[in-house]
């Protein structure tokens, strides 16, 4: 089943911050963070194993509530680079398909 | 790392025909996806190939229109078979890296079908 993302689309300007959120309706065994930029392959930001746990990757972090079976990415002090769509993926178990949210289009202006 | 060689990345095709895409991985993989995107959507999955055996298909796709192989771990292809417009998309292949379960994918092939 599809995870749900929102919000659906996002302006920022530089250096603002923005949420993104992901929610499912089963339970999950992970959640992947994937940025893609127009034209191109989606790219792994990050991948969050264990309830509650939370990563960092430069100014983008994310977190992951196992019992609500929810994931946040956090984009801090935005930069023009990170324009693009976001998608969450999620596994059921370990070593799963994954299966990826609607996403989020970002668009970070000057 | 891993990094995915598609091809090919684009094609024009003729209804009524058939298309194979080829995809390979440089390094071990554990799991080999094809994905299908259209244009300004998310990825849809297709089946997951694996290896030596039949793949595995999701709800909306048999074998018959999209047979996929896998004869070792770094390769595969998909065939999309007896087009349509409908089939006209981008079809990514991801590939699952040993240590971090990440995905990577290959650049995409783009397909029209006239």
């Amino acid at each position: 089943q599809q995870p749900v993302q929102s919000p659906q689309a996002v302006i920022l300007r530089e250096g603002e911050d923005a949420v993104i959120n992901c929610s499912s309706s089963k339970a999950l065994y992970s959640v992947h963070w994937y940025r893609q930029k127009h034209g191109e392959a989606p790219v792994f930001l990050m991948i969050l194993l264990k309830g509650g746990e939370q990563k960092g990757h430069d100014k983008i972090s994310a977190s992951f509530n196992e019992k609500k079976q929810q994931s946040s990415l956090y984009l801090t002090a935005s930069q023009l680079s990170y324009s693009g769509t976001y998608f969450c993926g999620t596994e059921k178990t370990s070593y799963d398909k994954v299966i990826f949210g609607p996403g989020t289009s970002l668009s970070v202006i000057p | 790392s891993a990094v995915i060689s598609q091809k090919p990345s684009r094609d024009i095709c003729q209804r009524g025909t058939s298309l194979t895409i080829q995809c390979q991985v440089d390094s071990q993989v554990t799991m080999m996806f094809w994905y299908r995107q259209q244009p300004g959507q998310s990825l849809t999955l297709i089946a997951t190939a694996n290896q030596g055996s039949e793949a595995t298909y999701e709800s909306g796709f048999v074998i018959d229109k999209f047979p996929i192989s896998r004869p070792n771990l770094t390769f595969s292809t998909l065939t999309v078979s007896n087009m349509s417009p409908e089939d006209s998309s981008i079809y990514l292949c991801s590939a699952r890296g040993q240590l971090t379960g990440e995905l990577f994918f290959g650049e995409g092939s783009r397909l029209t079908v006239l």
